[in-house]
């Protein structure tokens, strides 16, 4: 079955640490990959996207994330975190023929200052 | 732009109401979704439309209905409201068609079925 997987549902960091949030998915074909973030009491922005090209993408708020087809994998790191990073962060990826974001459980990411 | 706008932000249904969710976008977009997020879930795709006109089955249509009014403007009815229809829902659109895109999401709906 087509799914998305992120690893860490919850995670807590100190102010300046660095973050990874792991991402898989599992498809058949190309696909796009993205990466949303809800802050509390807001709706879901885009982070960043990967369509093609360079592996390596960069978003808002210093977040960039990698791209490695061999392991289906779609990672977003960002290497110091703020307090206002605190949110929930989404892995979605949509098959190029398809409509459909597949989303991932989300991961939520608590800063502590 | 205001974006995607979605009303009501809240709402509290009893068991066999009705209710329509509207959603509208300002940014000329083609493609429109809605999507329902559950606890602990990522948002699964109730229903989307390609463009002014067409509307689909997403991955869990059973018990809503769409309309495409224009092109800003898509709804979701619920005919008769049941308690797995509580959830948080999220309407988005997009210039072009699925993939090809970036979809832009509304602030959500909270909608609770007793």
């Amino acid at each position: 079955a087509q799914s998305v997987s992120q690893h860490n549902h919850h995670v807590i960091l100190s102010e300046a640490a660095s973050l990874e949030l792991g991402c898989n998915y599992s498809y058949g074909g190309t696909v796009n990959l993205f990466w949303y973030v809800q802050y509390p009491g807001q709706h879901l922005q885009l982070l960043l996207k990967y369509f093609s090209g360079d592996p390596l993408v960069k978003g808002i708020k210093g977040f960039e994330a990698e791209f490695i087809k061999s392991k289906f994998s779609f990672n977003l790191r960002k290497p110091s975190v703020q307090w206002s990073d605190t949110a929930e962060y989404f892995c979605a990826v949509i098959k190029t023929s398809g409509y459909a974001l597949n989303f991932g459980k989300g991961t939520s990411l608590l800063v502590t200052p | 732009n205001a974006g995607v706008t979605q009303t009501p932000k809240f709402q509290v249904l009893k068991t066999g109401q009705s209710m329509t969710l509207q959603c509208a976008q300002d940014m000329n977009h083609n493609s429109m979704y809605w999507y329902r997020q559950d606890p602990g879930m990522g948002l699964r795709l109730i229903y989307y439309s390609a463009s002014e006109g067409t509307t689909d089955k997403g991955e869990v249509p059973n018990g809503y209905n769409v309309s495409r009014l224009n092109k800003r403007e898509f709804s979701l009815r619920l005919e008769s409201a049941a308690p797995s229809q509580t959830s948080v829902y999220f309407c988005a659109s997009s210039e072009l068609q699925g993939a090809s895109d970036t979809q832009y999401f509304g602030p959500g709906t909270r909608l609770t079925v007793l």
